[in-house]
C-alpha cells in the first residue's frame, strides 16, 4: 500500500518553514526520507523506526507517530539547497522478513531566494 | 567501487526488443532493490533481494519482467519484448543489512522504448 504524501508541491521562499507529512493505512516498522534533485538519485535523509521517534539533521527533523501511522519532515529556515522532491518510503514488517520499501508520489519543494 | 553503478545509464530499444539492466551494489551490501521511476513520480518497488535469494518480486509487472542476482552481488533486470509503457528510469539501490538502514541508490537507467 503506498503511503499519501501531502502537499503535492510547496513553494518557499528562503528562510521560511515547511511540513511535509507522509501517512500510511498499514502497520509501519520504518519511515524513511529521502531527497531526488532533477535527473539525480535520491539521496538518503534518515530513517525513523516504529516506537515514536522523532530525529534532526541539521536543519531538517522528523517525526513518526506510530499510532496514526504517519510521519512528519519538519524544514526549518530553508535553504536553496533544500529544493528538490522529497520522498518518504515505508517499510512494514512481513512475517519473518522486513518486507520491501515503499514510496509515496513526492512532495516537490521549490526555495526562491 | 564507491557507490552504487548502473549501466547502462540510456538505452533506447526498438519495441519488442528485448533489454537488460545492470547493477553493481556496494561491496557487501546485503539487500538490493530495483524500481521503476516514471516522469514525475515517485520510484515504483519492482524488486527485492536479500543476497541471491529474491525475497519479493510482486512489484515486477509482467512477467516480461525478470530479475537474478545469481551470486548475492551483480544484479540484472531483464525485460522481454519491451513495451512503450516499459519506459522509465531504473533505479537500483543497495543497503548493508536489513531494510532499517539508509539505502544507497545508482543513479538509474533511463530506458526509452520507441
Amino acid at each position: 500500500q503506498q503511503p499519501v504524501q501531502s502537499p503535492q508541491a510547496v513553494i518557499l521562499r528562503e528562510g521560511e518553514d515547511a511540513v511535509i507529512n507522509c501517512s500510511s493505512s498499514k502497520a509501519l516498522y520504518s519511515v524513511h526520507w529521502y531527497r531526488q534533485k532533477h535527473g539525480e538519485a535520491p539521496v538518503f535523509l534518515m530513517i525513523l523506526l516504529k516506537g515514536g521517534e522523532q530525529k534532526g539533521h541539521d536543519k531538517i527533523s522528523a517525526s513518526f507517530n506510530e499510532k496514526k501511522q504517519q510521519s512528519s519532515l519538519y524544514l526549518t529556515a530553508s535553504q536553496l539547497s533544500y529544493s528538490g522532491t522529497y520522498f518518504c518510503g515505508t517499510a512494514s514488517y512481513n512475517g519473518g522478513s522486513q518486507g520491501n520499501l515503499i514510496f509515496g508520489k513526492g512532495t516537490k519543494l521549490s526555495v526562491k531566494p | 567501487g564507491a557507490g552504487v553503478s548502473q549501466s547502462p545509464r540510456y538505452k533506447v530499444a526498438k519495441r519488442g526488443q528485448d533489454v537488460a539492466l545492470r547493477c553493481d551494489p556496494i561491496s557487501g551490501h546485503v539487500s538490493l532493490f530495483w524500481y521503476q521511476q516514471a516522469l514525475g513520480q515517485g520510484p515504483e518497488f519492482l524488486t527485492y533481494f536479500q543476497n541471491e535469494a529474491q525475497l519479493d518480486k510482486s512489484g515486477l509487472p509482467s512477467d516480461r519482467f525478470f530479475a537474478e542476482r545469481p551470486e548475492g552481488s551483480v544484479s540484472t533486470l531483464k525485460i522481454q519484448r519491451t513495451q512503450q509503457e516499459d519506459s522509465a528510469v531504473y533505479l537500483c539501490a543497495s543497503s548493508p543489512l536489513s531494510l532499517n538502514t539508509e539505502a544507497f541508490f545508482g543513479q538509474g537507467t533511463r530506458l526509452t522504448v520507441v
